[in-house]
C-alpha cells in the first residue's frame, strides 16, 4: 500500500540551530514528493517539490531536501531556523499525473528562542 | 492572481444540519480537490472533480458527503445531517490541466459540529 511516513511527531529546536525532518514513503513507482508547511490555523504553503532530475531541491525560506532513492526517503533541511519557521510541515507523495496527494501525519516543530 | 478561495474560514453547525462548504479554484485552474484534516491527522483525498464531472471520489464517505463543481461558480462541498465525528478542517485544492505540476491549496473551512 502507498503510504508517506514522518516518524516524528514533535520536534524541538533552538533558534540558529539546524534542521532536519524525516520523510520516508512507500510507493509502487518514482513519485513526485512534495514539503508543505502549515501555520496555525492556515491553509497549507508549498515548500518545495521533487519531480525528477536533481535529487537536492530548494525551495521557499531557506528549505531544502533530499531525495534518495535507495532509503525512500525526502527529508527537509535548514541550515539555522528562524523562530517564524514553527510551524507543522507535513510530506505527500503522488505519482506522475496523478491527482490522489498521500499525505504523512505531520511533524510540529517548535523553536526555542 | 488571487489564490484558492474557501468560505467559509469558520462553520459552527448543530448535528443535523447540513453544511455547505466552498471552493472557488485559482483562475485557469479547471481541476479540484477536497481534503479533509482530522485532529492530530494528515490530510486525506475525499474527492477529485473537473467541470460538471466527479472524476475519482474514492476517498468520500458512502453516505451525507456529496460535492459538485458546476460549470459556473464554485465547487460545493456538502455534508447533510452532520454528527460529531464530521468536524474537520476541509481543504480544497486547485490545478490546471497540465499533468506535472503541484496543486495548490487554499487556507481551508474549519467545521464544528456541536
Amino acid at each position: 500500500a502507498q503510504s508517506v511516513t514522518q516518524p516524528d511527531i514533535h520536534i524541538t529546536v533552538s533558534e540558529g540551530a539546524s534542521l532536519e525532518l524525516r520523510c520516508n514513503y512507500s510507493y509502487g513507482a518514482t513519485p513526485y514528493l512534495f514539503w508543505y508547511v502549515q501555520s496555525p490555523g492556515q491553509g497549507l504553503q508549498l515548500l518545495l517539490k521533487y519531480f525528477s532530475g536533481d535529487t537536492l531541491v530548494q525551495g521557499i525560506k531557506g528549505f531544502e531536501a533530499e531525495f534518495k532513492r535507495s532509503q525512500s526517503s525526502f527529508n527537509l533541511r535548514k541550515p539555522s531556523v528562524h523562530w517564524s519557521d514553527a510551524a507543522e510541515y507535513f510530506c505527500a507523495a503522488s505519482g506522475e499525473g496523478t491527482y490522489k496527494y498521500i499525505f504523512g501525519t505531520g511533524t510540529r516543530l517548535k523553536v526555542l528562542a | 492572481n488571487a489564490g484558492v478561495m474557501q468560505n467559509p474560514r469558520h462553520l459552527v453547525r448543530r448535528r443535523g444540519q447540513e453544511a455547505r462548504l466552498r471552493c472557488s479554484p485559482m483562475k485557469g485552474h479547471s481541476h479540484v480537490y477536497w481534503y479533509r484534516q482530522l485532529p492530530e491527522e494528515g490530510l486525506k483525498f475525499m474527492v477529485y472533480l473537473q467541470k460538471e464531472n466527479i472524476i475519482d471520489e474514492s476517498g468520500m464517505p458512502k453516505e451525507r458527503f456529496s460535492a459538485e463543481f458546476p460549470k459556473e461558480g464554485p465547487s460545493i462541498l456538502r455534508i447533510q445531517q452532520v454528527v460529531r465525528g464530521d468536524s474537520a478542517a476541509y481543504f480544497c485544492a486547485s490545478s490546471p490541466p497540465s499533468r506535472n505540476t503541484e496543486a495548490f491549496f487554499g487556507q481551508g473551512t474549519r467545521l464544528t459540529v456541536v
